[in-house]
């Protein structure tokens, strides 16, 4: 039984450029969760989706960041027109019901350079 | 706004001994706490946690005792083993129906051999 798959593990992109970080969950897990850690800090919850709807996307920033969870495929976190401050470790987390314990991948660090 | 706290950012103990890490939280409405333990470049992985409705919770060698009026929760590892050297963090779910999770700014543990 795989765990929360994400991908890529690192990404690098200038700045202005798009960032895709995707996360397939755990076989059977519907709720998805995006967090980011930023250097020296604990993980901020970004958003909360199940299958083709956000639940609550409270964490996210207004602008240029945006999530899905489609009915086929993985999760995609979208980052338009980067900037250096979106240099972080963004960790996907999944769980089969709301009472279960969190199962996070093993992130992506994304570089703004 | 720092709900959950864990004031300590690292921690160094002898193998064999008691390791005790602590975490306070700011929000009563807090029903559900879990510890996660993460290695460098990898995801966090669930530890242990505990309902609100209870004040100690036993796994093996970890131990998490809550103490609601003082609005504080630890972890007890004993006895530490050097493979439990690794940043905990310390999280609150909030009621709901989003299963989010809230972390500390997490503890580093060195176990010494």
């Amino acid at each position: 039984n795989a765990g929360v798959m994400q991908n890529p593990r690192h990404l690098v992109r200038r700045r202005g450029q798009e960032a895709r970080l995707r996360c397939s969950p755990m076989k059977g897990h519907s709720h998805v969760y995006w967090y980011r850690q930023l250097p020296e800090e604990g993980l901020k919850f970004m958003v909360y989706l199940q299958k083709e709807n956000i639940i609550d996307e409270s964490g996210m920033p207004k602008e240029r960041f945006s999530a899905e969870f489609p009915k086929e495929g993985p999760s995609i976190l979208r980052i338009q027109q980067v900037v250096r401050g979106d240099s972080a470790a963004y960790f996907c987390a999944s769980s089969p019901g709301l009472d279960s314990p969190l199962h996070f991948g093993n992130g992506t660090r994304l570089t703004v350079t | 706004d720092q709900q959950v706290k864990q004031n300590s950012p690292s921690l160094s103990v002898q193998e064999g001994r008691i390791s005790i890490l602590n975490c306070d939280y700011t929000n009563s409405m807090f029903d559900y706490f879990l510890w996660y333990k993460k290695y460098p470049a990898e995801g966090p992985t669930f530890l242990i946690s505990i309902s609100s409705i209870k004040d100690k919770n036993e796994d093996g060698r970890f131990t998490v005792f809550l103490n609601k009026s003082a609005k504080h929760l630890s972890l007890h590892i004993v006895p530490s083993q050097p493979g439990d050297s690794a940043v905990y963090f310390c999280a609150a779910k909030i009621p709901g129906n989003t299963g989010k999770l809230i972390f500390g700014q997490g503890t580093t543990l060195q176990v010494k051999p």
